[in-house]
């Protein structure tokens, strides 16, 4: 057990609908990073959060945004779904100071997206 | 070409088997390097980092070639627990920014 949670576990979607997806992090980890997994892929990176500031951005068209909370929680966020956007979207909590990464993320399980 | 390229496999060995999986990274800035192992419908979890000198945890042990940004990972007398995908990491030069290879998909058989 990572002690990073997320919700919800499955979910279903049509296109062009919006979904909200949330994660508490591990407790006393300040920093979130959002990974995108498609089926037999590796994560890709979405966003990282570091105190309620995005601190890094991958190749993600902006419908994908996100949120941090003051308890360090986070939400993603995608508008206007597409089919390809079917995948397991991975949390991950880390420790780490802005601008240096421990390299150690500890994932939750993952919400799996079906776009129908 | 993709930042962190990994061979897909997958690899079948018999139990007690040695086999090795390799990684090749684009950004010869990056800053650091791991490998994870990922089972079958679950997160990915930290195996262990990769040091420039080489490193050993058991009965794996990692490698890193800066010069040909080259990472690998051997696995000695593999068991069937060790069945799982393993994935190459290579952080960015800021070292905050996690890059994943596709995997490599190990099945260790009786």
């Amino acid at each position: 057990e990572t002690g990073v949670t997320q919700s919800p576990t499955h979910l279903i979607k049509t296109r062009g609908q919006q979904v909200t997806l949330r994660c508490s992090s591990q407790s006393g980890h300040n920093t979130v990073s959002w990974y995108q997994q498609a089926l037999g892929q590796g994560p890709q990176f979405i966003f990282q959060y570091y105190r309620e500031e995005e601190n890094g951005r991958g190749n993600f068209p902006p419908r994908f945004s996100g949120l941090q909370f003051p308890n360090y929680s986070s939400e993603l966020n995608v508008n206007a779904l597409e089919l390809d956007d079917s995948a397991l979207y991975l949390c991950a909590s880390s420790d780490a100071l802005r601008g240096r990464g421990t390299g150690e993320l500890f994932f939750g399980e993952g919400s799996r997206l079906t776009v129908l | 070409r993709k930042e962190v390229e990994q061979d897909p496999g997958p690899f079948n060995v018999p139990e007690g088997a040695t086999v090795a999986f390799n990684c090749t990274y684009s950004n010869s800035a990056s800053q650091s390097f791991f490998w994870y192992r990922q089972d079958c419908r679950k997160e990915p979890k930290l195996l262990m980092s990769v040091y420039s000198s080489g490193n050993e945890d058991g009965r794996f042990t990692a490698q890193l070639n800066r010069a040909s940004q080259y990472i690998s990972l051997l696995i000695r007398d593999s068991k069937l627990s060790d069945s799982a995908t393993y994935l190459c990491v290579v952080t960015n030069n800021a070292g905050n920014m996690l890059t994943f290879g596709g995997g490599t998909r190990l099945m260790v058989k009786p």
